[in-house]
């Protein structure tokens, strides 16, 4: 099955820097990279996703870029506000598999310091 | 639209006692999947349904059963509570179909198991 590595798991920063959290993945098959976003005692919400058939994509200060051949992902989000802080989960899935399970990472907590 | 609502929120067993879990959406979405989540482990999928009557086990089914008897809802029960099952218990559904597997996840219901 799908394994998903997440790191840093913990990253702190200050307000109006950039945080980058980096994901590995390991079945080749795997076409469908989201990312969650989950505020303290919330659910989790997805805030940017990315397909196999792209490189990268952006929504205002969030970024993600995909390296299939490298089996690597990555979220980038820029001039950090103290709202960023949260803890982000990765995840991987086969679009066209029977049940499109998500396989997450372990998560990052991001702390954007004032 | 209430989207994907839990109940209850919070519980509290002694070992060897059992509960069920009400996950509901009104989204009339096909898929559905049942997480808990642990402290540095991210989110685990224990049972998920690809649609009305169907279920099938994800990554860590032991000590857990589902239904699915109609689409809106999914039960996870617990038939005899262990400490090990004391965790944040997530649903969350998804469309199914053609389109892309964007999960909605439900508020949560913390589970304490002394």
């Amino acid at each position: 099955g799908e394994n998903v590595e997440q790191h840093p798991s913990t990253l702190s920063v200050q307000e109006g820097d950039s945080a980058v959290i980096k994901c590995t993945y390991s079945d080749s098959a795997s076409n469908y990279f989201p990312w969650y976003k989950q505020e303290l005692g919330k659910r989790p919400q997805l805030i940017i996703d990315i397909r196999s058939n792209v490189g990268e994509k952006k929504d205002q200060r969030i970024a993600v870029t995909l390296n299939k051949t490298a089996k690597h992902f990555s979220l980038h989000i820029t001039e950090t506000q103290p709202e960023d802080s949260a803890v982000y989960f990765c995840a991987a899935s086969e679009i066209e598999g029977s049940a499109r399970q998500l396989t997450f990472g372990s998560g990052t907590q991001l702390t954007v310091l004032p | 639209n209430a989207g994907v609502t839990q109940t209850p929120k919070f519980r509290v067993l002694k070992t060897g006692q059992s509960m069920t879990l009400l996950c509901a959406q009104d989204m009339n979405h096909e898929y559905m999947y049942w997480y808990r989540q642990d402290p540095g482990m991210g989110l685990r999928l224990i049972h998920y349904s690809v649609g009305e009557g169907t279920t099938a086990k994800g990554e860590v089914p032991d000590g857990y059963n589902v239904s699915r008897l109609k689409k809106q809802n999914f039960l996870l029960g617990l038939e005899s509570a262990a400490p090990s099952q004391t965790s944040v218990y997530f649903c969350a559904s998804s469309p199914g179909g053609s389109s892309y597997n964007e999960q909605f996840f439900g508020p949560g219901t913390r589970l304490t198991v002394l």
